[in-house]
């Protein structure tokens, strides 16, 4: 079955505890990208991926990190969470490498941060 | 920077009504325009897209039309069911670009 999954679906951390929340998808799709959703700002992206080991800033960037090494992975790590970071995070792909197609979106994952 | 606004922010429809939402977007280089639709606790899924070369497109009870001049664009949702209910995103990419820029959403309550 074509899908994107994420894990974990649910975390509650503390600040400063480094974590990484993890993305794959077996579409091989090109294009892979992060959005946090938070109550009346809608999707905002943190990174995009147009190809292995090609990645780039979205519009809310700070206090993340990204890495693909792998065409079908695209980890995202916040290396010292706040609580301004409690979320719900969606990865996503899209076949092409640009944006402008489809994106396919994971089950989401829901981050706390103490 | 780019940025999309939607209106409204939330809509409440009557069943077998109509419903509207309208987006306007920044970026004039943007010439991809996809709604997602958002159930509660699921993860946003495409319903219709529509690129700049065409002014209107529809897909059975639902259609999206794009004014590039005005750099407006909206989607309608013709005799609404219950099952309608949800969030709806517009979002907007420019040509060549790999940014996506999404609405803040319209919260739409299709009432039985």
């Amino acid at each position: 079955e074509a899908q994107v999954t994420q894990n974990p679906r649910y975390l509650i951390t503390v600040t400063g505890k480094k974590l990484t929340v993890t993305c794959s998808q077996n579409m091989n799709h090109e294009y892979m990208s992060w959005y946090r959703q938070d109550p009346g700002l809608g999707l905002r992206q943190i990174y995009y991926s147009m190809n292995v080991e090609v990645t780039d800033k979205g519009d809310v960037p700070e206090g993340y990190k990204v890495s693909r090494k792998e065409k079908r992975n695209f980890p995202l790590i916040l290396e010292s969470p706040s609580p301004n970071q409690t979320s719900l995070y969606f990865c996503a792909s899209s076949l092409s490498r640009q944006g402008a197609y489809e994106q396919y979106f994971g089950p989401g994952t829901r981050l706390t941060v103490t | 920077g780019e940025n999309v606004e939607q209106h409204p922010s939330t809509l409440s429809v009557q069943e077998g009504d109509s419903a509207v939402i309208k987006c306007t977007y920044s970026d004039s280089a943007s010439n991809y325009f996809p709604w997602y639709k958002q159930e509660l606790g699921k993860r946003p899924q495409l319903i219709i897209d529509i690129r700049s070369n065409v002014g209107e497109k529809k897909d059975q009870r639902i259609a999206v039309t794009l004014n590039k001049t005005a750099k407006h664009f909206s989607l309608h949702i013709t005799e609404t069911q219950p099952e309608d209910s949800a969030v709806y995103f517009c979002a907007a990419t420019p040509t060549g670009g790999f940014k996506t820029i999404f609405g803040a959403g319209t919260r739409l309550f299709v009432k039985a």
